[in-house]
């Protein structure tokens, strides 16, 4: 079974406006962090932001906020106010704890394209 | 400060050649480890060092894949006899502590092999 689950594989998105990114993920650990990373065409993988399950709030950094559901184990994405540098490929991924927790493991990603 | 840098950025070989791939993290990272993605199969995980010891191989694909890392920084992925289904972009990162769900993995901007 996936452990991380990105099902939009692209998306447009209008300069300024706002965008969700949605990810969902199966874990039997309690704890567990979730990340999102952002990949421009230039290949590099750029942390975002990272959200512990653990933490009553969501995370916020910037324009992005990650809205964090654990019932429904979820740990969407929001862009806001987006710009024309936004699009790239983002990755959803989790690093569960013990022993598995040296890893991240990454969904399928999804591609955002912001228009002008 | 400088962020982990990876080396060659491109690499062109011929089907059974060996290849090495470098990896420098971040400066007082201890832990550091080694990704593929590729177009089939996605990110995928293959190796983590905790100081110089690689306590996780878990995602190393076939004895023809080792690593090392020496004085708790550089690490060198070596592959021998390639295969063209080695061709993907291998990406190296690196994070403060490892070993916890919290810690927050840096990427490199990634090694392109190209198998021919």
């Amino acid at each position: 079974a996936q452990k991380i689950t990105q099902t939009q594989p692209g998306m447009f998105v209008q300069e300024k406006e706002a965008v969700t990114l949605d990810c969902t993920y199966d874990t039997s650990d309690q704890s567990y962090g979730l990340f999102w990373y952002k990949q421009p065409s230039s290949g590099e993988m750029i942390f975002l932001i990272y959200q512990g399950s653990y933490d009553e709030q969501n995370a916020t950094e910037g324009r992005y906020s990650l809205n964090f559901q654990k019932a429904r184990k979820s740990a969407n994405l929001v862009i806001s106010a987006s710009q024309l540098g936004d699009s790239a490929m983002y990755f959803c991924a989790m690093r569960e704890g013990g022993a598995a927790g040296n890893k991240l493991t990454f969904g399928g990603g999804t591609r955002v394209l912001v228009k002008p | 400060g400088a962020g982990v840098s990876q080396s060659p950025s491109n690499k062109v070989t011929e089907k059974g050649k060996d290849v090495e791939l470098r990896c420098d993290p971040i400066s007082g990272h201890t832990a550091l480890y080694w990704y593929r993605q590729s177009l089939g199969q996605g990110l995928e995980f293959l190796i983590y060092f905790q100081g110089n010891s690689a306590p996780d191989k878990s995602g190393l694909p076939s004895d023809r894949f080792s690593a090392e890392r020496t004085g708790g920084s550089v690490s060198t992925l070596t592959i021998q006899r390639t295969q063209q289904e080695d061709s993907a972009v291998y990406l190296c990162a690196s994070s403060p502590q490892g070993g916890v769900y919290s810690d927050t993995q840096y990427f490199g901007p990634g090694t392109r092999l190209t198998v021919l």
